[in-house]
């Protein structure tokens, strides 16, 4: 009964390139959540997904984030054109229904940008 | 705005010390406070879920109890590994969104 999977676990980009950071979410669970991490702060909001639809994106950053969870294959969190301050910890979460269900955090993907 | 506050930001006990951790919260709405474990290097773990004020709900050392403005997380003769950082959130109404605190770092010595 695997969990939420994410890779890669550990990521580096230099200033300016592309991360790419995919979420498989629990076996039968629909609903897929991504949030950030920084040093010293708490996690943070960025976008709700359902299967081929953006539910929510209000805490994502309106430039260069963008997410998608298609038909087959796994949720991909996408960021063009990397910064410092995009250094952190990005952890994905499932749950199989809405509101009120709790949600499942893979492990995460520490992104580093040089 | 909403937020969510824990203290103690850092908390060392010896084990079998027994303690509780407080999370308070502004969040409109509420829908659900959630309660998590994270362990270094790790995603968080969920814990508990209370949806309303006079709630509480136990897991072996631990027991979680809900007002209408905050909740604590007693901790019962922890033991070592008892020892990982304790996150509180809030289910924001209507929203699928979950309103974290920064957390309460553990450390129960043996």
């Amino acid at each position: 009964n695997a969990g939420v999977m994410q890779n890669p676990r550990h990521l580096v980009r230099r200033r300016g390139q592309e991360a790419r950071l995919r979420c498989s979410p629990m076996k039968g669970h629909s609903h897929v959540y991504w949030y950030r991490q920084l040093p010293e702060e708490g996690l943070k909001f960025m976008v709700y997904l359902q299967k081929e639809n953006i539910i929510d994106e209000s805490g994502m950053p309106k430039e260069r984030f963008s997410a998608e969870f298609p038909k087959e294959g796994p949720s991909i969190l996408r960021i063009q054109q990397v910064v410092r301050g995009d250094s952190a910890a990005y952890f994905c979460a499932s749950s199989p229904a809405g509101e009120g269900s709790p949600l499942h955090f893979g492990n995460g993907t520490r992104l580093t940008v040089t | 705005e909403d937020q969510v506050t824990q203290s103690p930001e850092a908390l060392r006990l010896q084990e079998g010390e027994s303690s509780s951790l407080n999370c308070s919260y502004t969040v409109s709405g509420l829908r659900g406070l959630f309660w998590y474990r994270q362990d270094p290097g790790k995603g968080p773990e969920f814990l508990f879920t209370l949806y309303s004020a006079g709630e509480e709900k136990e897991k072996e050392r631990l027991k979680a109890t809900l007002t209408k403005k905050e909740s604590f997380l007693h901790i019962t003769a922890p033991k070592p590994e008892d020892s990982a950082t304790y996150l509180c959130a809030g289910g924001k109404g209507g929203s699928e969104k979950l309103v974290f605190g920064k957390g309460t770092k553990l450390t129960v010595n043996p």
